[in-house]
């Protein structure tokens, strides 16, 4: 049964960067295609961001409005992927996801999500 | 980026009650359209994948039909479980994007 949990600070200082990771269990993360492995975000009270995703192999794609600001990687060797979101404002305040997903068949399978809020 | 808009915001009904959500997509995208439930405070959950298959383990009250750019959600007979939040999301290509949301209370 896959399982995915987020982990990250709970709070980031505006103009920092936001670290997020990923664990992956019950799969493997190097599942080649079409799986790929995405993060959403969601500010509180409001609909869902899709902020991007990434293959095994690295390749990414990521969300228009935040591609200048967001790298999300890969890293077999922990079963693990992970986002990093820079120069933070209250804004990016949101629970934050995790999830697996697989061409043309959405998001499949989601982690519980994280709260991360940004403030002083 | 294909825009996604979803009908109505809000919607009340109850238990027993036939539902029906839509979503339309801003430019063709065949069939490759997905439906999510988000229960308040719980993370979302996948209901159909391509339009009108049923992810497993889902009743089979739900149910999604469409293609090109008009879709619908129904759900036949509402139960206590189901007033949720419910989005639509377009798998056709990166980026990826969701409606705003249906709330069913």
């Amino acid at each position: 049964q896959l399982q995915l949990q987020e982990s990250g600070p709970g709070l980031v200082k505006p103009s920092e960067t936001l670290s997020l990771t990923c664990t992956v269990s019950g799969a493997s993360i190097s599942a080649s295609s079409p799986y790929y492995w995405g993060c959403i975000r969601q500010p509180p009270g409001k609909g869902l961001e899709w902020i991007g995703s990434v293959y095994y192999s690295g390749s990414t794609h990521y969300n228009t409005s935040l591609k200048s600001r967001v790298t999300i990687s890969v890293d077999t060797s922990k079963n693990q992927f992970s986002l990093s979101l820079r120069s933070v404002t209250a804004s990016d305040t949101a629970v934050y996801y995790c999830a697996r997903g697989a061409a043309a068949s959405g998001l499949i399978s989601w982690g519980p999500g994280a709260l991360v809020t940004v403030s002083s | 980026d294909i825009q996604m808009t979803q009908s109505p915001s809000s919607v009340s009904a109850s238990v027993g009650d036939r539902v029906t959500i839509t979503c339309r997509a801003s430019r063709d995208i065949s069939v490759w359209l997905a439906w999510y439930q988000q229960p308040p405070g719980k993370a979302p959950r996948l209901l159909i994948y391509s339009a009108s298959s049923l992810e497993t383990g889902v009743p089979s009250r739900f149910s999604g039909n469409g293609s090109g750019t008009d879709f619908t959600l129904t759900i036949s007979s509402l139960q206590a479980d189901d007033f949720a939040t419910y989005y639509c999301q377009q798998a056709h290509s990166f980026p990826l994007t969701f409606g705003a949301g249906t709330k069913l209370e």
